[in-house]
């Protein structure tokens, strides 16, 4: 079946304009994750929801960045005000269950360059 | 302190060769999953293994093999006969049950291994 999809696949923007990062979970998936992989910092977390609950919003670096899943599907990611060290791939990526049990399976990314 | 630890952060090997990628993990939960990812340089991450905990058996699958040993806290990642298709960055993540046994399940990545393998 159809795996993570991720758009766009590249988005460059200038400093202080807001852009919107979307993903498409696997369908039947409960949980989706969404991480940040730059060169400084590697893989990090950033948030995480599982079906109607609140999400985990731990990971997010500042408040500029937010996030929503409408329907308990396809979640977008906002960045506000963005800054170059945003820029950084970001990743989506879904399990079926959610927890510390289950496989998370990774989208392609998004490449944020900001200028 | 860094929770997943990939010391070895390229290899370079000859086609053919056998190659160990090595992944450290610090963790107080007696239950927590291992993972590895493979990154090749379309950029996706790949899903290879998962391992939990409570099971130290390795695992073999085709020319891949891996070594969960908890007495070292690690699970060390070989490539048998490498291949050029082989290379990519390597990660190895860990995911913790938590204190309340209801943790999100976020992975914590090691930084990665870049293996380059040469025909």
């Amino acid at each position: 079946g159809a795996g993570v999809s991720q758009s766009p696949s590249n988005k460059v923007t200038e400093k202080g304009k807001d852009v919107e990062l979307r993903c498409d979970p696997i369908s039947g998936h409960t949980a989706l994750y969404w991480y940040r992989q730059s060169l400084g910092q590697g893989l990090e977390f950033l948030i995480y929801f599982q079906g109607n609950s609140a999400p985990d919003k731990s990971g997010l670096p500042s408040d500029r960045f937010s996030a929503e899943r409408t329907g308990g599907s396809v979640s977008t990611l906002t960045i506000q005000r963005t800054q170059q060290e945003d820029s950084a791939v970001y990743l989506c990526a879904s399990s079926l269950g959610g927890g510390h049990t289950d496989t998370q399976y990774f989208g392609p990314g998004t490449r944020l360059t900001v200028l | 302190a860094q929770k997943v630890t990939q010391a070895q952060t390229e290899i370079s090997v000859v086609e053919k060769e056998d190659v160990t990628l090595d992944c450290v993990y610090e963790t107080r939960d007696t239950t927590y999953y291992l993972f590895w990812y493979k990154q090749p340089p379309s950029g996706e991450l790949v899903f290879l293994i998962r391992r939990n905990s409570f099971d130290e058996q390795n695992e073999i699958s085709g020319r891949y093999s891996w070594n969960f040993q908890k007495s070292t806290s690690s699970f060390n990642f070989t490539i048998t006969a490498s291949q050029v298709v082989d290379s990519a960055v390597y990660f190895c993540a860990l995911s913790e049950r938590g204190n309340y046994g209801g943790s999100q399940g976020n992975l914590i990545f090691g930084k990665g291994t870049k293996l380059s393998v040469k025909p």
